[in-house]
């Protein structure tokens, strides 16, 4: 069965420090991977895409990785702001049709502390 | 911001109203979607859209239904509405399949008591 397992299920940092989110996924045959970030009561915004080809993928202070040898993918996120406070979703898609599948995770909830 | 609005953003209704959740994107996007989302789970896949005239059902059964008559119009419609169906409902498109990117609305939370 194809899954997105995201840890943790949420978090509290501080203001400025940094954090990592985790993703690990089972879908096969593997297309893409994002990461979107969601605030509550709007819909989630990209924050980076990664092919099976790319293992680390930057968007201003936010740093994602892959490793599709072992499905595991990650989100680290530095000098964190307030403004950062919301949901971190790993999707992951397949390439099995021609429309393709998303596979969900149910998110991170990161809370940051003034 | 991507360009892709959904009104309402809020209803409350009674049980038994028929309701439509209003889609729309000036992307000239052809493949548009239907997302239905509990607080703190995952989204799901309701409905998507290849482009005009074509609908199809998702990964999540629901009792909604769809329409896709002009590229950047994708309406959902639910005949009764029923507690159950209280959720958010978040709408999106992309240019082609899963290597595009897939652009969300701000989403419809719809509640039915």
């Amino acid at each position: 069965k194809n899954q997105v397992e995201q840890s943790p299920q949420s978090l509290i940092i501080l203001e400025g420090k940094n954090c990592t989110l985790q993703c690990n996924y089972t879908v096969s045959p593997f297309s893409n991977l994002r990461w979107y970030k969601q605030d509550t009561g709007r819909g989630p915004v990209s924050l980076t895409i990664m092919t099976f080809s790319e293992n680390t993928k930057s968007n201003g202070r936010y740093t994602a990785t892959l490793d599709a040898d072992t499905k595991q993918s990650s989100l680290h996120i530095t000098a964190s702001q307030l403004s950062d406070s919301a949901s971190y979703i790993c999707v992951v898609s397949d390439r099995g049709s021609t429309l393709g599948r998303l596979y969900f995770g149910r998110g991170t909830q990161l809370t940051v502390w003034p | 911001e991507a360009d892709i609005y959904q009104t309402p953003r809020y209803l409350v209704i009674g049980t038994g109203k028929k309701i439509t959740l209003e889609c729309s994107q000036t992307m000239g996007h052809d493949k548009m979607y239907w997302y239905q989302q509990d607080p703190g789970m995952e989204l799901h896949l309701i409905h998507y859209s290849y482009g005009v005239n074509s609908t199809e059902k998702g990964d999540l059964s629901s009792e909604s239904t769809v329409s896709r008559i002009r590229t950047e119009h994708f309406p959902l419609t639910l005949e009764s509405a029923r507690p159950s169906h209280t959720s958010q409902y978040l709408c999106a498109s992309s240019a082609g399949g899963v290597s595009y990117e897939q652009y969300f609305g701000p989403g419809t939370r719809l509640t039915v008591t």
